[in-house]
């Protein structure tokens, strides 16, 4: 069972535009909702993480917007450029510790 | 942030010989590594959580036997995978989680690319 959906599977978008990359999960148990960006052959890298205690959360060009009614959760990424073409995955994890479930990912491709 | 390192980052071995990965968390005592693999394309899949110092819990379907996993403290994990086979070809990544900037999440080494011929 796919505890969390990510969406869309991969993403084209002009430099300088905004991509948005969103989540949605059915267990309301998790608690912590962190996003990673993984590059071609290297392990992901924690980009921006957020708690439901809050709607929003902003780190650079990198916002996470949160809705908890509808347990959903979204990436944005202001300024898009080619450097951040990678492939991003959602995450999210409640009462069992630090345990993820991953979202499938979304394949960014930022053109110049 | 937190470092996890991976070794090694490549290897290419024989059918039916065994292979070891080695990961480890440079500047913070992990209380939970985690061990997954990636296909190309795909999203990570959970092999294994192990806590230092007691026996890894497996995800359904993964052999034990196959792939174990040694904790033997709070910086190092070990994941072997015995008699290789070409179907055990996959990119290894290893977590680290408790500790670091933020103790909830985990941190990723770089990976590891195994072939096996």
């Amino acid at each position: 069972q796919q505890q969390v959906k990510q969406s869309p599977q991969s993403l084209i978008v002009q430099k300088g535009g905004i991509s948005i990359i969103n989540c949605a999960y059915e267990n309301t148990a998790f608690d912590y909702f962190p996003w990673y960006q993984q590059f071609p052959g290297k392990g992901p890298a924690l980009l921006i993480a957020i708690r439901p205690d809050v709607s929003e959360k902003k780190e650079g060009r990198f916002t996470i917007s949160f809705n908890k009614s509808a347990k959903q959760f979204s990436l944005h990424i202001m300024d898009s450029q080619p450097g951040d073409s990678a492939t991003y995955f959602c995450a999210a994890s409640g009462n069992a510790g630090n345990m993820l479930t991953f979202g499938g990912g979304t394949r960014l491709m930022v053109k110049p | 942030g937190a470092v996890v390192s991976q070794h090694p980052s490549r290897v290419i071995c024989k059918s039916g010989t065994s292979v070891k990965i080695e990961c480890r968390s440079l500047d913070f005592q992990a209380t939970t590594m985690f061990w997954y693999r990636q296909f190309p394309k795909k999203s990570l899949m959970l092999m294994a959580t192990s806590n230092e110092g007691s026996k890894a819990t497996y995800e359904q379907g993964v052999e034990k036997d196959k792939f174990l996993i040694n904790h033997a403290s709070l910086t190092l994990s070990t994941l072997t995978v015995t008699s290789a086979h070409p179907e055990d070809s996959s990119f290894y990544i290893c977590s680290a989680g408790g500790g670091g900037r933020s103790p909830d999440t985990q941190y990723f080494g770089p990976g590891t690319r195994l072939t096996v011929l």
